[in-house]
């Protein structure tokens, strides 16, 4: 069974520019988190969807914004790009409430 | 509401040594409790949960830990360190009756040989 699918695996753009990172949760998982994690700073939460719906999101500003289509993959737009957004963006899917999350191996963003 | 406090955001341990990594936790409901680890440059890999039942988990790699609801704790521990466990540790919390994850601040370990 294929895991939690990041695309591309690496992202240069410059400041200004926008951004996106897409997601494929596994195969039945409804709900996926998107997090940022820049260096030194552990898990920043971003956004949380279930169900194509946007459940939550974390204290980022509106430039960061994504959605969920019809199959549950997800995506994640950064506008107006700022140096600060360079880090590691990962996605995690789970099945259920309470069940654990499976992570994907990220999409590291370099904005210069 | 759920957060998660992991002590110490550096550990060092010598090869051979015990492992100990704190997380303690405050949620209003009956949690579930999760231990991952992240290799550089990796996504997070869960090591072991707690949802029900038995308070020791047993998980990957010969790491466990103990759930103790009159702490509030979930701590990580391993008897004896390996040099491949060099790694961020993240604990998380999450419950039956809302999705969302919380994740404390993680725990960076080195391995001292």
């Amino acid at each position: 069974e294929a895991g939690v699918t990041q695309s591309p695996t690496h992202l240069i753009k410059t400041r200004g520019q926008q951004a996106t990172l897409r997601c494929s949760p596994i195969s039945g998982h409804t709900s996926v988190y998107w997090y940022q994690q820049a260096l030194g700073l552990g898990l920043q939460f971003l956004l949380w969807y279930d169900e194509g719906e946007e459940r939550n999101r974390g204290n980022f500003p509106p430039r960061f914004s994504g959605r969920q289509f019809p199959n549950y993959s997800s995506e994640l737009n950064v506008n107006a790009l700022e140096l600060e957004d360079s880090a590691l963006y990962l996605c995690a899917s789970t099945l259920t409430w309470g069940a654990e999350a499976f992570f994907g191996q990220g999409t590291r963003l370099t904005v210069v | 509401a759920q957060s998660v406090t992991q002590l110490g955001s550096h550990v060092s341990v010598s090869e051979g040594a015990l492992v100990l990594l704190r997380c303690n936790y405050s949620s209003s409901v009956p949690p579930y409790l999760f231990w991952y680890v992240q290799y550089p440059n990796q996504g997070l890999q869960l090591l072991l949960k707690y949802t029900t039942g038995a308070t020791l988990v047993k998980g990957i790699n010969g790491f466990e830990a103990e759930f103790k609801k009159s702490e509030t704790s979930f701590h990580l521990t391993k008897p004896s360190a390996h040099m491949s466990d060099a790694a961020e540790y993240f604990c998380a919390v999450s419950h039956a009756t809302g999705n969302q994850f919380y994740f404390g601040t993680g725990t960076s370990l080195t391995v001292i040989p």
